[in-house]
């Protein structure tokens, strides 16, 4: 089992729409969760840390985090073309790593 | 946000040479640098920590007298590719954390291919 998995995508939303992106990890003792926008030829920019159960809003993007299903979730509300990007979610496992997903592609359609 | 730069972001270069990136965080000092490859398509690799003043930290399957990590100041870090070929060809980012902050704040990268 990979230890952070996410659907790669594409995944396509309609401008205006809510983009759901989804993450699943392994380390069950895991604590600090990230996620990231990547540009292509870019390299990742931060979004936003979770750390604790439950939402974290900041503008248009709402995390998620459920340590009991080791799920965590990006929302972004009311999308733009500008958002489309890769969207990678990290984790730092419980021997200090970060460890990268994948990545799930998204595209907003104006 | 932490600012890190990286040189050069493009090199080109024939195979069997060496190829050198530097990594520098450019407004704090970084005691811990990392560094990751990423291949077309595909999500960042850590391929090793990179520690001031002390040797590097290589991830499993990653050959570190290929690629060689000095982390002589706390504001430098380098990678050497040595004798690149072109699998050797891809991104390469490199990243620190702001201390007991645990964030990492990335390089803008330095692309490489090897001919």
């Amino acid at each position: 089992q990979k230890e952070v998995e996410q659907n790669s995508g594409p995944l396509s939303v309609p401008e205006g729409a809510i983009a759901s992106l989804n993450c699943t990890y392994s380390d069950r003792v895991s604590q600090s969760f990230f996620w990231y926008r990547q540009y292509s030829g870019k390299s990742p920019e931060l979004i936003m840390s979770i750390y604790s159960n439950g939402d974290k809003e900041d503008g248009r993007f709402t995390a998620q985090l459920n340590k009991a299903s080791q799920y965590v979730s990006l929302l972004i509300r009311d999308s733009q073309p500008s958002d489309s990007a890769t969207y990678l979610c990290a984790v730092k496992t419980s021997y200090d790593k970060v460890i990268f997903g994948p990545g799930t592609s998204l595209s907003v359609i104006p | 946000g932490a600012v890190v730069s990286q040189h050069p972001s493009w090199v080109i270069c024939k195979s069997g040479t060496s190829v050198k990136i530097e990594c520098r965080s450019l407004d704090f000092q970084a005691t811990t640098m990392f560094w990751y490859r990423q291949f077309p398509k595909q999500s960042l690799m850590l391929m090793a920590t990179s520690n001031e003043g002390s040797k590097a930290t290589y991830e499993q399957g990653v050959e570190k007298d290929k690629f060689l990590i000095n982390h002589a100041s706390l504001t430098l870090s380098t990678l050497t590719v040595t004798s690149a070929h072109p699998e050797d060809s891809s991104f390469y980012i490199c990243s620190t954390n702001t201390g007991s902050i645990e964030t990492q704040y990335f390089g803008p990268g330095t692309r490489l291919l090897v001919l």
